[in-house]
């Protein structure tokens, strides 16, 4: 079974560092991208960053660069999320997802499956 | 534009159909995947490329696509379907992420 595993909740104090994980299991780990989406409460999904973890390209949304680092550690299967100073607004549930891509008839198809369950971090004084 | 506009919130009666709609530019170069998500979990894949359905998701779900629309159908929605949806593209750029649509939700009357 293809599944993603992530580390459990957090709670921190603004200006306290943090790093998250996403273990991933049933499959090569080296060949999908793997993204990460934060979750602020009641609102909608948003894309933070994305890496391939066969060689650690990295990607970050505009609204997320130099606000979080994305690593990953392939040889134990992880994807990391991480922040040097936590803020208040940074309280959210984060998810790490598998992108799967496929190009049919000249047309590219992206997907993510699967989800990691979710890690929520709440940071408050 | 690197955005992609859903309706903010939709209905349908019990087993009547319904049609979730996402637009944007980058929906004319790349087809859109759909989420279900509901309280307190993870998104589900439910709909991905032209008309795709991951193993598990019922045959009632269903994806279209025209010009810089793809849409999200329901045929016979169950009272288990009431959740937020979610579409999500590659953004213009071919950024490797994509970009999300705001989400909408539905509710089953």
């Amino acid at each position: 079974e293809v599944q993603l595993v992530q580390s459990g909740a957090e709670v921190k104090k603004p200006g306290e560092s943090l790093k998250i994980s996403c273990k991933g299991s049933g499959y090569s780990f080296t060949s999908y991208w793997i993204g990460w989406v934060r979750q602020m409460p009641g609102k909608g999904l948003e894309w933070m960053g994305i890496i391939y973890p066969g060689d650690s390209d990295t990607r970050y949304s505009p609204s997320f660069q130099g606000q979080v680092t994305i690593s990953a550690d392939k040889s134990i299967s992880t994807a990391y999320l991480q922040w040097s100073s936590l803020k208040a607004s940074d309280t959210a549930m984060y998810y790490c997802a598998r992108k799967k891509t496929f190009v049919n008839s000249g047309s590219l198809i992206d997907w993510f499956d699967p989800w990691g369950q979710g890690t929520l971090v709440t940071v408050s004084s | 534009s690197s955005e992609l506009t859903q309706d903010p919130a939709v209905s349908v009666a019990l087993g009547q159909t319904v049609r979730i709609t996402c637009q944007g530019d980058s929906l004319r170069s790349y087809y859109a995947s759909w989420y279900q998500q509901k309280p307190g979990q993870a998104p589900v894949l439910v709909i991905y490329g032209k008309n795709n359905r991951p193993s598990g998701i019922p045959d009632r779900f269903s994806g279209s696509s025209s010009g810089n629309t793809a849409s999200l159908t329901i045929t016979g929605a169950q009272a288990e379907d009431e959740a937020d949806y979610y579409c999500n593209s590659r953004d213009s750029s071919g950024n490797q992420m994509g970009v999300f649509g705001g989400g909408t939700k539905l509710t089953v009357l």
